[in-house]
């Protein structure tokens, strides 16, 4: 199972672009790397999902290197309600969840 | 649409008593998954159902038994429950297939004295 590393935490003022980067080295051919954020009292709730280069939606993108060792979550001018802990997760999951680990993520505190 | 429901919210057992935490999603996942995650940390796999009729142990496992009671309904039982097993437990769903991503309930919050 291929293991992620993220910074414990993060603090970053409103209205500024963060982003949060992942590392994992023993990243195998088939995973793919998703990220998912979390609030506190409430499940995990995703966010992007991607295989390399780079992955848009309307909430964040996701940068991954050609070689795919790490990977970095951007979220555009965070406002206070993106306060939360945002997991990296990388694992082949063609067959469902069950190869994929959770690390411990990496608490953002969204400062006025 | 109220995606993965779980029961109950919050509970206090004393040691050696048993319990079932309740899991419902109603999105026509194929997998289910159970979750325990500790202050701190991240989420730790006790069981999963790939499809209706099956279960397998995750990462652990140990005092807790699961029943997949049909497609919507995973369940997961605490036979006699243990201060180590206080914790927030979380359920999951998922189709098998690829680039599908798992949804969450909102976890049962579990103290055990």
């Amino acid at each position: 199972l291929a293991k992620t590393t993220q910074p414990i935490s993060m603090d970053s003022y409103e209205g500024q672009e963060v982003n949060l980067t992942c590392s994992h080295n023993n990243i195998a051919t088939n995973d793919y790397i998703t990220w998912y954020q979390q609030f506190p009292s409430q499940g995990p709730r995703f966010i992007i999902q991607g295989y390399k280069t780079k992955v848009t939606n309307e909430v964040a993108s996701l940068f991954i290197p050609a070689d795919r060792k790490s990977s970095t979550l951007s979220l555009p001018r965070v406002s206070l309600s993106d306060t939360a802990v945002y997991y990296c997760l990388v694992g082949d999951h063609s067959g469902g969840y069950q190869k994929v680990t959770f690390g411990t993520g990496t608490k953002l505190q969204v400062i006025p | 649409n109220a995606g993965v429901t779980q029961t109950p919210k919050f509970q206090v057992l004393k040691t050696g008593q048993s319990m079932t935490l309740q899991c419902a999603q109603d999105m026509n996942h194929n997998s289910m998954y159970w979750y325990r995650q500790d202050p701190g940390m991240g989420l730790r796999l006790i069981y999963y159902s790939a499809s209706e009729g099956t279960t397998d142990k995750g990462e652990v496992p140990n005092g807790y038994n699961v029943s997949r009671l049909n497609k919507r309904e995973f369940s997961l039982r605490l036979e006699s429950a243990a201060p180590s097993q206080t914790s927030v437990y979380f359920c999951a769903s998922s189709f098998p297939e690829g680039n599908q991503p798992q949804h969450f309930g909102d976890g049962t919050r579990l103290s055990i004295l």
